[in-house]
């Protein structure tokens, strides 16, 4: 079982839909969970770290389900700008390092 | 606030020939990563180095080397380049392992072996 599983996609929503992205991770003690985007040809940057309690972050919610080794990243009134990959990272087996998802291609349509 | 600065950003190399890719970062940060992105395979780490003086392999370190050269650069060599070396490679830096707040992510440097 990979370390951090997510459903490629890509997801194709239009402009001012809703969409949620899961990822479920095998570490039952990962301490820190991130998720990061990526745009095409371009590095990974920190979208947003994930706390026990759920956090918002503007039209961006991540959630941690520890019980069910999952997080969540809901994105309300996608905008075109939003199309990018979406990575969730979470602290590797050893615990010593961060492991990326492959990703979840989101694409924003008109 | 140039972070993390990779170069080149695009080489192409014959099958055998040998190059290094340089980082180096500005952050001040302790630890530094080297990993190579392919499509449908994700960021896979190849090497890391958790402090200055220290380095230690990651998931596909063969036929690569590192050298943490100082606190700022840490380089990946390639002695023998191969077609399956073609990827996309990222260096990236944080203040700790596993740091809270994540990891900061040069450009990139596209490699191509022919």
């Amino acid at each position: 079982r990979k370390e951090v599983e997510q459903d490629p996609g890509p997801f194709n929503v239009p402009e001012g839909a809703t969409v949620a992205f899961n990822c479920t991770y095998s570490n039952s003690a990962s301490q820190s969970f991130f998720w990061y985007r990526q745009d095409c040809r371009k590095e990974p940057k920190l979208l947003m770290s994930v706390y026990s309690s759920g956090n918002e972050d503007g039209r961006f919610t991540a959630q941690l389900n520890r019980a069910s080794q999952y997080i969540s990243l809901l994105i309300r009134d996608s905008k075109l700008s939003d199309s990018a990959t979406y990575l969730c990272v979470v602290t590797n087996n050893a615990g010593n390092m961060l492991t990326f998802g492959g990703g979840t291609r989101l694409m924003v349509k008109p | 606030n140039a972070g993390v600065t990779q170069t080149p950003k695009f080489q192409v190399l014959k099958t055998g020939q040998s190059m290094t890719l340089q980082c180096a970062q500005d952050m001040n940060h302790n630890s530094m990563y080297w990993y190579r992105q392919d499509p449908g395979m994700g960021l896979r780490l190849i090497y890391y180095s958790a402090s200055e003086g220290t380095t230690d392999k990651g998931e596909v370190p063969n036929g690569y080397n590192v050298s943490r050269l100082n606190k700022r650069e840490f380089s990946l060599r390639l002695e023998s380049a191969a077609p399956s070396q073609t990827s996309v490679y990222f260096c990236a830096s944080s203040e700790a392992l596993a740091q809270p707040s994540g990891y900061t992510f040069g450009s990139g440097t596209r490699l191509t072996v022919v």
